[in-house]
């Protein structure tokens, strides 16, 4: 079963702008990470972020997280066209044996 | 280059015939597991491993077989292919169970059994 929704299921942007998804979980984590996924390909590990850190940055990404709200967002400033792709949060059910446990994603358009 | 490595990229089979898809990584990491990606279901686990000959059921296990030999194979067996195995099949690793681990993830084996 899915961790948890992710907002919007869809997001069709100009180049140049900036991209936010919003994901939310049920269970409590030790960290949370994001995951790009390109048409029919493997996916991507873009960052994570652990469960006692609020934000953290990696080029043109900015995470943050909120765990009094089990909710996290993803932002991609001056979005490319090469960002279109399906965005995945994810947390990990150690108990689980590590499972991942997805949101439902996100599909980014990036228009030229 | 750090990757983890799939195959076939795309395999068409019949039903009942039993095929194997590899995965292999080089980064030397504990922890591999078995997703399957299905329209409308999300990305299921079917088998993890923890370690060498240490392997056991994720959550749709039924009509696959791993086996952990060694630390960077864990290919997925299917015994008897049915047609709802028809999916897109990710193989991933991390280097345990860490707070820090990302996974890396193969580029996937699109499967058609027909």
């Amino acid at each position: 079963s899915q961790q948890g929704e992710e907002d919007p299921q869809a997001l069709s942007i100009q180049e140049g702008e900036n991209a936010t998804m919003n994901c939310s979980y049920k269970t409590s984590i030790n960290n949370l990470q994001w995951y790009r996924q390109n048409s029919g390909r493997g996916l991507v590990h873009l960052i994570l972020i652990r469960s006692n850190e609020r934000e953290k940055h990696s080029g043109r990404l900015r995470v943050t997280l909120d765990t009094s709200k089990k909710s996290s967002s993803l932002l991609i400033t001056a979005s490319r066209a090469a960002d279109t792709a399906s965005y995945f949060c994810a947390t990990v059910s150690y108990n689980q044996g590590g499972k991942l446990i997805f949101g439902q994603g996100t599909e980014l358009s990036v228009k030229p | 280059e750090a990757q983890v490595t799939q195959n076939p990229r795309y395999l068409i089979t019949v039903t009942g015939k039993k095929l194997t898809v590899t995965c292999s990584q080089n980064m030397n990491h504990e922890y591999m597991s078995w997703y399957r990606q299905d329209p409308g279901l999300g990305l299921r686990q079917i088998y993890y491993s923890m370690n060498v000959e240490v392997t056991d059921k994720g959550d749709v296990p039924e009509g696959y077989k791993v086996s952990r030999k060694e630390k960077r194979n864990f290919p997925l067996i299917l015994e008897s292919p049915s047609p709802n195995q028809t999916s897109l099949y990710f193989c991933a690793s991390s280097p345990g169970q860490g707070v820090s681990y990302g996974y890396t993830f193969g580029s996937g084996t699109r499967l058609t059994v027909v």
